[in-house]
């Protein structure tokens, strides 16, 4: 079972930022926050992933709550190619045996 | 670079039938896994290489094997299909904490 908990769909208009929870209120030290997402027929493209700290790239920011129990992926300004299913999931860093994916949140951007 | 291959695109197979899969990973990366993605679901885990020896693997019957050659390319094996089997295949490959993964094979098994 996915160690994680997210909206099964959101909305977003174009160029507006868009803000995608998910909650892992039974994560442990050691595990850190990843993100993905798939666009359909595709594979999944890692976007970001965090441990305590917020972190940001040039796809996406990470916030992670203090107590590390949930967290949100913030794509500043969202465009129509953002259309897709996002993952959180939670592993241990090199862990690739242990990559859980729920059902995602599908996020539409809509013009 | 090319990123990860995977072949064939697109399959379709019978109940009973056996079918193989192969991988192509990034150029380096050492490390193949092995996702089933059915309908409507995120990817499921089923096996982890490294190095050609497996390292991990997920809640799959026996039918499902694996294996990886000493170019770092895998196979996944599924044999007695079911029409439960019917899925997007994923194969992802690393070199550290970031996994790439490849595009697909869509299996229909009718």
């Amino acid at each position: 079972d996915a160690k994680t908990t997210q909206p099964p769909s959101m909305d977003c208009a174009e160029g507006r930022a868009a803000n995608l929870p998910c909650n892992h209120s039974t994560i442990s030290g050691n595990e850190y926050v990843y993100w993905y997402r798939q666009i359909h027929s595709q594979g999944p493209q890692y976007i970001i992933h965090g441990l305590k700290n917020n972190e940001t790239n040039e796809m996406a920011s990470l916030i992670i709550t203090e107590d590390r129990k949930s967290s949100t992926l913030i794509l500043p300004h969202a465009t129509l190619r953002d259309t897709a299913v996002y993952y959180c999931i939670v592993r241990v860093l090199y862990n690739n045996n242990d990559m859980r994916f729920g059902a995602g949140t599908r996020l539409t951007v809509k013009p | 670079d090319a990123g990860v291959t995977q072949s064939p695109t697109h399959l379709i197979k019978t109940r009973g039938q056996h079918v193989t899969l192969r991988c192509s990973p990034i150029s380096g990366h050492k490390s193949v896994s092995w996702y089933q993605q059915v309908l409507g679901q995120g990817p499921q885990f089923i096996f982890q290489y490294y190095e050609k020896e497996e390292r991990g693997r997920g809640n799959f019957p026996d039918r499902f094997s694996a294996r990886q050659f000493p170019n770092y390319s895998s196979e996944l094996n599924v044999n007695a299909l079911l029409l439960g089997d019917s899925a997007l295949y994923l194969c992802a490959s690393s070199l550290s904490n970031e996994q790439f993964f490849g595009p697909g094979t869509r299996l229909t098994v009718l």
